[in-house]
């Protein structure tokens, strides 16, 4: 089966602009789960998609980011400005059951923001 | 909410040596703890989990140990390989009420030197 797809792998984007990263979960996975990690820390939760709702989005910093999942399929993640504080590794991961269970990630995509 | 402390950060060892991660965890409710391992430029993979009910679990030169009582969990390789060389996370996973989430620790960069 195809695994979890992200894109793009890279982006640079300048203060200010505007950047869409984008989730195909595995076919079939309801649950669908957006991560980051900065350089050199944790893998920090962001949030939870259980098909087209938003189950927990505890995580998310701030109101410049803002996530959709249309349909239950695919995810977006944008950011809009971005901030010099926003730059590192945007995980997804999906699960089939949602109690945290057989999570399979995404190669996730690089923000750097300069 | 669930932390996860992750030591040491880096680590480095020569071929066939053992090696040895460790991850304290805060919340007494977490129930399931999950190894990933993250080679460069790849996906973090899940290598090894064990849950709350066992003391210890093992898969070939893989072992994961945990204690309820002090609350921390740890990753055991046996007969290092190079390929072994990674970062390597370890996570607990924690509910607020119905919303399952995994935290992460930090992450191990662990050399193994032929």
């Amino acid at each position: 089966e195809a695994g979890v797809t992200q894109f793009p792998s890279h982006s640079v984007i300048e203060k200010g602009q505007t950047v869409t990263l984008r989730c195909d979960p595995i076919s079939g996975h309801d649950n669908l789960y957006w991560y980051r990690r900065v350089m050199g820390k944790e893998i920090k939760f962001l949030l939870h998609f259980v098909k087209e709702s938003k189950q927990d989005e505890s995580g998310m910093p701030n109101n410049r980011f803002l996530a959709e999942r249309t349909g239950g399929t695919y995810s977006t993640l944008k950011v809009q400005p971005a901030e010099l504080e926003d730059s590192g590794v945007y995980f997804c991961a999906s699960s089939l059951g949602t109690g945290g269970y057989g999570y399979t990630f995404g190669s996730g995509t690089r923000l750097t923001v300069v | 909410g669930e932390n996860v402390e992750q030591h040491p950060s880096t680590l480095s060892v020569q071929e066939g040596d053992s090696a040895v991660i460790k991850c304290t965890y805060s919340d007494s409710a977490s129930n399931y703890f999950p190894w990933y391992k993250q080679e460069l430029g790849k996906r973090p993979q899940l290598i090894i989990d064990i849950r709350s009910n066992v003391g210890e679990k093992k898969d070939q030169r893989i072992a994961v140990t945990l204690n309820k009582t002090a609350k921390h969990f740890s990753l055991h390789i046996t007969e290092t390989q190079p390929e072994d060389s990674a970062v390597y996370f370890c996570a607990a996973l924690s509910s607020g009420g119905s919303n399952y989430k995994l935290t992460f620790g930090k992450g191990t960069l662990l050399t193994v030197n032929p």
